[in-house]
């Protein structure tokens, strides 16, 4: 999963509550990530960083909230104001090199709110 | 709205033929691609990607085609096997923004 680690793989919360997933990358990457991923969709992105301590909403940021304190970690607050948060949360990083770029991805949290 | 597509949400095929994998964008001012592989339970995994200024790229047995005329984007995959089971997605950067939109995935399937 090319240096990006999520934690935990697996989340269960009560409706209500806030929950935050963790998202740490060590390959040096500028920008970073939050995408929601539902059964059989594409992926949607949440709120995307493209540097410390700045960060742009994305297409579905309603009950989400981000922090980019610092270039190696972008952690995703799912609060109670998201009403349907269960889900598969996948973050990425990018850097670009030449005019194109990759972007990796996490293993993914699976987030489970009842 | 979604601007990335499949034509197909499922492919079938067996052990090593080669498979092709469809994909349709609508916004012209995209040039660049990525074809991403995700396994069950996995994140995204990159295959390949293309720029718009490229027709064909290709790789250790996938190539990536690009059609610009008709927006159209298609994986092909060389000799298929059962680890190539996987749910495969294309994705558009629309004007260089590194925001990229996602199509819904195909499940490709290999029989042995």
């Amino acid at each position: 999963d090319g240096g990006i680690t999520q934690s935990p793989k697996y989340l269960f919360r009560k409706e209500g509550q806030n929950v935050t997933l963790s998202c740490e990358q060590n390959l040096n990457h500028d920008a970073m990530y939050w995408y929601r991923q539902d059964p059989g969709q594409g992926l949607r992105l949440i709120y995307y960083s493209q540097i410390v301590n700045d960060f742009q909403k994305g297409d579905i940021a309603e009950g989400y909230s981000v922090s980019r304190e610092k270039k190696e970690s972008f952690p995703l607050t799912v609060t109670s104001a998201q009403k349907n948060p269960t889900a598969f949360y996948l973050c990425a990083s990018s850097i670009s090199r030449g005019g194109s770029y990759e972007q990796y991805f996490g293993p993914g949290t699976r987030l489970t709110v009842t | 709205g979604e601007s990335v597509g499949l034509h197909l949400p499922t492919l079938s095929v067996q052990e090593g033929d080669n498979s092709i994998i469809n994909c349709a964008y609508s916004n012209s001012a995209s040039d660049y691609f990525i074809w991403y592989k995700q396994e069950s339970g996995k994140g995204p995994q990159f295959i390949i990607d293309i720029r718009s200024n490229m027709d064909k790229r290709q790789g250790q047995r996938v190539t990536v085609l690009l059609n610009k005329t008709v927006k159209h984007l298609s994986l092909q995959i060389a000799a298929t096997q059962p680890g190539d089971s996987a749910v495969y997605f294309c994705a558009e950067d629309p004007g260089g923004s590194e925001k990229l939109v996602f199509g819904k995935g195909t499940k490709l399937t290999v029989n042995p």
